[in-house]
């Protein structure tokens, strides 16, 4: 059984350009969430989607948005990219009985 | 607001020697759970081991335990004999409840080296 995988592995970009991440849970597990983990840094929450909807949002601008889809999984849409935004994401999948998240190898997204 | 702290950001250790990775937390919530988490450099967060609030005892999990002392907020991981591909980065975090959701807040790390 596959855990949480995502894609892709790595991804370079230049200022201004919008990239998607993809995150395909666990199965049996309903509840997708994303971090971005900057260099030397803990995980920051970006924003967590259950039964196709945001269900919670960190502190993270409107240039970061997400979707799921039906078969629960989800992707992340970052417009206009920044310096900043150089980091590894995260996609962590659970389900309500599920104590320890599920967390995938991530996407390392580095912006020139 | 939830916040975790890693006072030591990296710790040198002999193989085969035991080590401590610290952990405090604050939070005002009666319910919480505590998790542990081990990143090597490929960047992938593995889950060790989870701690509740309300859970009697500490938790165990093959050389993982959780030394959780609720009065100080404190819980550490515990790593017994340690090998060399325990070498990575260790985080600990904590599960925030809001309105039906759950987040972890999680620590700076702690970066781990056995050496042989």
């Amino acid at each position: 059984d596959a855990g949480v995988t995502q894609s892709p592995t790595h991804l370079i970009k230049t200022r201004g350009q919008q990239v998607t991440l993809r995150c395909s849970p666990k199965s049996g597990h309903d509840t997708v969430s994303w971090y971005q983990q900057a260099l030397g840094q803990g995980p920051q929450f970006i924003f967590q989607y259950y039964e196709e909807e945001e269900r919670q949002r960190g502190n993270f601008p409107d240039r970061f948005s997400g979707h799921q889809f039906p078969n629960y999984s989800s992707e992340l849409n970052v417009n206009a990219l920044l310096l900043g935004d150089s980091a590894l994401y995260l996609c962590a999948s659970s389900s309500n009985i599920d104590r320890g998240k599920l967390f995938g190898a991530g996407t390392r997204l580095s912006v020139l | 607001a939830q916040k975790i702290t890693q006072t030591q950001p990296g710790m040198f250790v002999q193989e085969k020697e035991a080590v401590t990775l610290d952990c405090t937390y604050d939070t005002s919530d009666p319910s919480y759970g505590l998790f542990w988490y081990k990143q090597p450099s490929s960047g992938e967060m593995i889950f060790l081991i989870y701690q509740g609030s309300y859970d009697q005892q500490n938790a165990t999990e093959g050389r993982y335990s959780l030394n959780f002392q609720k009065a100080r907020k404190s819980a550490n991981l515990v790593i017994s004999a340690s090998q060399l591909g325990d070498s990575a980065m260790y985080f600990c975090a904590m599960r925030e409840d809001f309105q039906g959701a759950q987040k972890l807040v999680f620590g700076q790390g702690t970066r781990l080296t056995i050496n042989p």
